[in-house]
């Protein structure tokens, strides 16, 4: 059964930051594109990053430079680590298997980071 | 960037109405690389349609997705209690990915 728990978020200062964990089951992760994807509090859908077997990542605008991707076969377990945070930041990150090709077929239940002082 | 729009932003329609969602392009979109996801309070979102019109694993046939180059429909034939949510289409062809901004369908 294919299953993703992620973990790692909760409240920062703005400047702060915290690294998120995907622990993937079910599947390899560094076999399929793998994505985190994060929602504001009563918005949308915004992706975030982009990661495959360690040869490609990708971010989005928003966060490029601030946030990085990776991934630990061994723990077949995803990261986004998070830096020089903003209150914009603030949200629920999902990670979710899929990515360019490949449609979200599987999420996590989400971890809600919030930037705050 | 491939810029999608939904509309209505909401929709109010009883159970057992059809429901017919837009998800317009600002770009022509090849046909593989369009879905769209449910979520519902305090979830995650769940796919429904990948690739225009093929319906993920479990989804019930009442949902059906069309269109082509800019312009996307997902329809719900008939309205059952638990298909009150929120839907979004997104792009998944190339980087960036993108999400349209939702239509929430609500009870009337």
């Amino acid at each position: 059964e294919v299953q993703l728990v992620e973990s790692g978020g909760g409240l920062v200062q703005p400047g702060g930051s915290l690294r998120l964990s995907c622990a993937a089951s079910g599947f390899t992760v560094s076999s399929i594109y793998m994505s985190w994807i994060r929602q504001a509090p009563g918005k949308g859908l915004e992706w975030v990053s982009l990661f495959y077997s360690g040869v490609t990542t990708n971010y989005a605008d928003s966060v490029k430079g601030r946030f990085t991707v990776s991934g630990d076969n061994s723990r077949n377990t995803l990261y986004l680590q998070l830096n020089s945070l903003r209150a914009e930041d603030t949200a629920v990150y999902y990670c979710a298997r899929g990515g360019v090709g490949n449609p979200h077929d599987y999420w996590g239940q989400g971890t809600l980071v919030t930037v705050s002082s | 960037e491939i810029v999608l729009t939904q509309s209505p932003g909401t929709l109010s329609l009883s159970p057992g109405e059809r429901a017919t969602l837009s998800c317009r392009a600002s770009q022509s979109v090849s046909s593989i690389y369009l879905a769209w996801y449910q979520q519902k309070p305090g979830q995650a979102p769940r796919l429904l349609i990948y690739g225009v019109s093929s319906r993920a694993t479990g989804i019930p046939d009442r949902f059906s997705g069309s269109g082509s180059g800019t312009d996307f429909t997902l329809t719900i034939s008939r309205l059952e209690p638990e298909d009150f949510a929120v839907y979004y289409c997104q792009h998944y062809g190339s980087s960036p990915l993108t999400f349209g901004g939702g239509t929430k369908v609500e009870i009337k």
